[in-house]
């Protein structure tokens, strides 16, 4: 079974700018969950999705948005980006999501840069 | 909130040896899931051990196992016959069961395995 994959990589914006990232969860799972990795606030919840709803959401501000589509693919959206923002963005995608202490499969990550 | 805290930011240890990784947290909850992540310098957050709030057992995974003091709120890792291969980052994470769960994680330690 593939893993977790995310796309892009690596990206570089600017300041004000947007950007979406994308995730595909394990093929069967049905919960995306994103999560924000920096070296100061280390690894921090953003949201979570479960057939195409939001589940739960972490401390974020609105510019942070996600979504999930009908084949479990997930995006987020960070809109007017910051310096701040710079991080490593890890997906994680499980059968069923957290609710019932499921296993988090990661994806590699996405390395967002903002200058 | 619950809150995960590993005091130690980093260890390191000789090849072959035994090491304990230390990890302790707080919630008010009865019904929770305990994890530690390994994270290698390639990026990729792999699962290492689960343990059940409601199981005294204590789980093991082959030369991993944890020592769970339920009352104590402290969940250490214990990586036997340490290989080089174990160099890693190592998070605690923590998660709650039911309608606001997510995984809580601490700010992880670097583990160092020397040849």
């Amino acid at each position: 079974k593939a893993g977790v994959t995310q796309t892009p990589r690596y990206l570089i914006k600017t300041r004000g700018q947007q950007v979406t990232l994308s995730c595909s969860p394990i093929s069967g799972h049905r919960s995306v969950s994103w999560y924000q990795q920096t070296p100061g606030q280390g690894l921090q919840f953003l949201f979570e999705y479960f057939s195409e709803t939001q589940r739960n959401k972490g401390n974020f501000p609105g510019r942070f948005s996600g979504r999930q589509f009908s084949n479990s693919r997930s995006e987020m959206n960070v809109s007017t980006l910051e310096l701040g923002d710079s991080a490593l963005y890890l997906c994680a995608s499980s059968l069923t999501g957290t609710r019932w202490g499921n296993e988090q499969f990661f994806g590699p990550g996405t390395r967002l840069t903002v200058l | 909130a619950q809150t995960v805290t590993q005091s130690q930011p980093e260890m390191s240890v000789q090849e072959a040896e035994t090491v304990t990784l230390s990890c302790t947290y707080d919630t008010s909850e009865s019904n929770y899931y305990l994890f530690w992540y390994k994270q290698p310098p390639s990026r990729q957050m792999i699962l290492v051990i689960r343990q059940e709030a409601y199981k005294q057992q204590n789980a093991t995974e082959n030369r991993f196992s944890v020592n769970f003091q339920k009352a104590a709120k402290s969940f250490s890792l214990k990586i036997s016959d340490s290989q080089l291969g174990d160099t890693a980052m190592y998070f605690c994470a923590f998660m709650i069961t039911g309608a606001n769960s997510k995984l809580t994680f601490g700010k992880g330690i670097t583990l160092s395995v020397r040849p």
